[in-house]
């Protein structure tokens, strides 16, 4: 892939389960970013971390928690979810956010709520 | 606030043909244009960006992208088809004042039939 790792690439989870993704950039990058997609629906940006401070957070559910440790590394700790969370989950990083920079992608987390 | 739209779901093509997958942006200040290409079970990978200077971009793959400011266009072109470029496009923008994230379109799935 593109120097962006994700694991576990599939989860499958009940909705009273706690799970944690995990992300990895290995480009140097400054900014991390959560991504949902989901069928029939435009990429949903999540989160936003621009220099490990959280900078966007778009309303997503309180059930889905972020953090970022470092610059290279993101996770998303999920509690108790519901089936219409079950999606695509994409982490991305770019150098800077918002400067025009690409983004990168992982290969993403498939995961499916039961 | 920034939106893209791609008018198309779907384009056929054969291959060997021309293919345009079209985008129309809106952005404040200046636009920073980017697409992307997702395969199956995969994360996006970034094809071309413009950020300033020639309006005709080339990128991966044989790609290019012209960017049109009149008419808020960016669209993808490539001047013969293989049946490996079927996947689906996205065109993103983001605005050149500081902070601005990415805003995807819907995806475009390109089919190039043999």
């Amino acid at each position: 892939e593109t120097g962006v790792t994700q694991t576990p690439r599939h989860l499958v989870m009940g909705m009273t389960n706690k799970k944690s993704l995990k992300c990895e950039q290995h480009l140097g990058h400054n900014a991390m970013y959560w991504y949902k997609q989901s069928a029939k629906k435009p990429l949903e940006l999540m989160f936003v971390y621009n220099f490990k401070e959280q900078t966007e957070n778009n309303s997503v559910p309180s059930r889905f928690s972020p953090e970022c440790p470092n610059s290279s590394h993101l996770f998303l700790h999920l509690h108790t979810l519901q089936p219409e969370d079950s999606a695509l989950y994409l982490c991305a990083s770019s150098q800077e956010r918002g400067r025009g920079g690409e983004q990168f992608f992982g290969p993403g987390t498939r995961l499916t709520v039961l | 606030a920034q939106s893209v739209a791609q008018p198309e779901d779907q384009v056929n093509v054969a291959e060997g043909n021309p293919l345009t997958v079209k985008c129309t942006y809106s952005v404040s200040g200046n636009p920073y244009l980017f697409w992307y290409v997702q395969y199956p079970n995969r994360g996006l990978q970034f094809l071309l960006k413009y950020i300033t200077g020639d309006n005709l971009v080339k990128g991966s793959y044989g790609f290019e992208a012209e960017f049109n400011k009149s008419q808020t266009s960016f669209h993808l072109k490539k001047p013969s088809a293989l049946v490996s470029d079927s996947a689906l496009y996205f065109c993103a923008v983001s605005g050149d004042n500081y902070g601005q994230n990415f805003v995807f379109g819907p995806g475009t799935r390109l089919s190039v039939l043999p």
